[in-house]
């Protein structure tokens, strides 16, 4: 069964980069039968999608965050990250990775069947 | 203001069928898969429901959803209390030229 945690730091400063790992486990970031997307939910707000990442190396984001955010595979380690730049009190949220789609059960990306717990992120001014 | 829109909040009494609307336009839900994901109190969304009808294995089939034009709904029956969350639709929009993912801004079920 798969399974997805999140880590990274808790607290940041405004203007600074926020880099976030989810891994995975009991499943490969290799497999070109999903996606690999992030997700997040400003407190008292509804759910951002952040964008995904392809095993083909085809990422694709939200056109609001698009300027700002990257999403990045390493095989190696099975994880996959997120790294997002010139942070603001906005950004904070509770940032969750997801598996998404299913290429074998012709699964459209944009389904998120797996959740990591999310953690969450606070933008210090 | 979400693009997609529902109620923010529906309750119910144990037993009882309720429904979570979800508006969006031809851009969205008119033509696109809507997925429902519920959220419980201090849990991660959990996929209830996808490509406007379908639910995953061990979703209880208490849980229900149809489409029709650019409205969708979510219909839970028999109502229990642990069906007390936030419920958010989600689907493609791809009006522009940079498809994304959208989702609704929430509804919180009590029971």
């Amino acid at each position: 069964q798969v399974q997805l945690q999140e880590s990274g730091p808790g607290l940041v400063k405004a203007s600074e980069t926020l880099s976030l790992t989810c891994t995975v486990s009991g499943g490969s970031v290799s497999s070109g039968s999903y996606y690999w997307s992030w997700i997040r939910q400003p407190p008292g707000k509804g759910l951002e999608w952040i964008g995904y990442f392809y095993y083909s190396a085809t990422t694709h984001y939200n056109p609001s965050l698009k300027s700002r955010a990257t999403i990045s595979v390493d095989t190696s380690k099975n994880h996959f990250s997120l790294r997002l730049t010139s942070l603001s009190a906005a950004d904070t949220a509770v940032y969750y990775c997801a598996r998404d789609g299913d290429m074998d059960t012709a699964m459209a990306p944009g389904t998120f069947e797996v959740w990591g717990r999310g953690t969450m992120v606070a933008v210090s001014s | 203001q979400s693009v997609l829109s529902q109620p923010p909040s529906v309750s119910g009494t144990p037993g009882q069928r309720v429904t979570i609307s979800c508006s969006g336009s031809t851009s969205n839900i008119g033509g696109n898969g809507v997925n429902w994901y519920q959220r419980l109190p201090g849990t991660a969304p959990r996929l209830l429901i996808n490509r406007d009808n379908e639910r995953p294995s061990g979703v209880p089939d208490r849980f229900s959803a149809s489409k029709s034009g650019t409205s969708a709904s979510l219909a839970i029956s028999g109502l229990q209390s642990e069906d007390e969350a936030d419920y958010y639709c989600a689907t493609w929009d791809d009006g522009l030229n940079d498809p994304v993912v959208l989702f609704g801004g929430g509804t919180k079920l009590t029971v």
